[in-house]
């Protein structure tokens, strides 16, 4: 069975500092890596995917893939009080179905 | 703008009765899904639709029906054999292209409870 692991926190950092959020996938044939972003409440919303391994930064949000490792990370660099949210992992392979984590609960304290 | 639109926001079921949520796009997308979300676990797909007229059921599509008339809408119906439709639920879609299937776009959702 296909996973994709997240710790679910709450992960809490203090207003200004990086937060980094993990996620570990099982099947190697994985391709295509998303983060999004959910509020209480609300739906998720793309902020960030990545392809090819190593980094890649926009604005204040920096995705790390590593394939060997089968894992990709999230930094959020300045985290603002806003940045609190629940935020999901999701992975897909060739056939481009999307396998979900379960969310890593995020709170930034001012 | 363009955008997903679902409705209604929220929806109560009785004991025994079909409801149906919409989910309608203005952004010319082929692809459209629903999701259901529990508290604690994760995104679970219920059926999706590729193109007009044709779906596929998804990971927990017992107890639900959806139809593909229009590109533009793709509404779910939770039948009565759905025995725990409580839940928040999300319309999704997208295009296809070099590596934009995945790029998910979500409605507001519907929150679903049982009277």
């Amino acid at each position: 069975q296909k996973e994709v692991e997240q710790n679910s926190g709450p992960l809490s950092v203090p207003e200004g500092a990086i937060a980094s959020l993990n996620c570990t996938y099982s099947d190697r044939g994985s391709q295509s890596f998303f983060w999004y972003r959910q509020y209480s409440g609300k739906s998720p919303e793309l902020i960030m995917f990545i392809y090819s391994n190593g980094d890649k930064e926009d604005g204040r949000f920096t995705a790390q893939l590593n394939k060997a490792s089968q894992y990709v990370s999230l930094l959020i660099r300045d985290s603002q009080p806003s940045d609190s949210a629940t935020y999901l992992c999701a992975v897909a392979g060739n056939n481009r179905k999307l396998i979900w984590g379960l969310g890593t609960s995020l709170g930034v304290n001012p | 703008d363009g955008g997903i639109t679902q409705s209604p926001k929220y929806l109560f079921r009785k004991e025994g009765q079909n409801v149906t949520l919409s989910c309608e796009q203005n952004l010319n997308h082929d692809a459209m899904y629903w999701y259901r979300q529990d508290p604690g676990q994760g995104l679970r797909l219920i059926y999706y639709s590729q193109i007009v007229n044709d779906f596929q059921k998804g990971d927990i599509a017992e107890g639900y029906s959806v139809s593909r008339e229009k590109k533009e809408s793709f509404p779910l119906t939770v039948t009565s054999a759905q025995k725990n439709p409580t839940a928040f639920y999300l319309c999704a879609s997208t295009t296809y292209g070099v590596g934009s299937a995945e790029k998910l776009f979500f409605g507001s959702g519907t929150q679903l409870s049982v009277l």
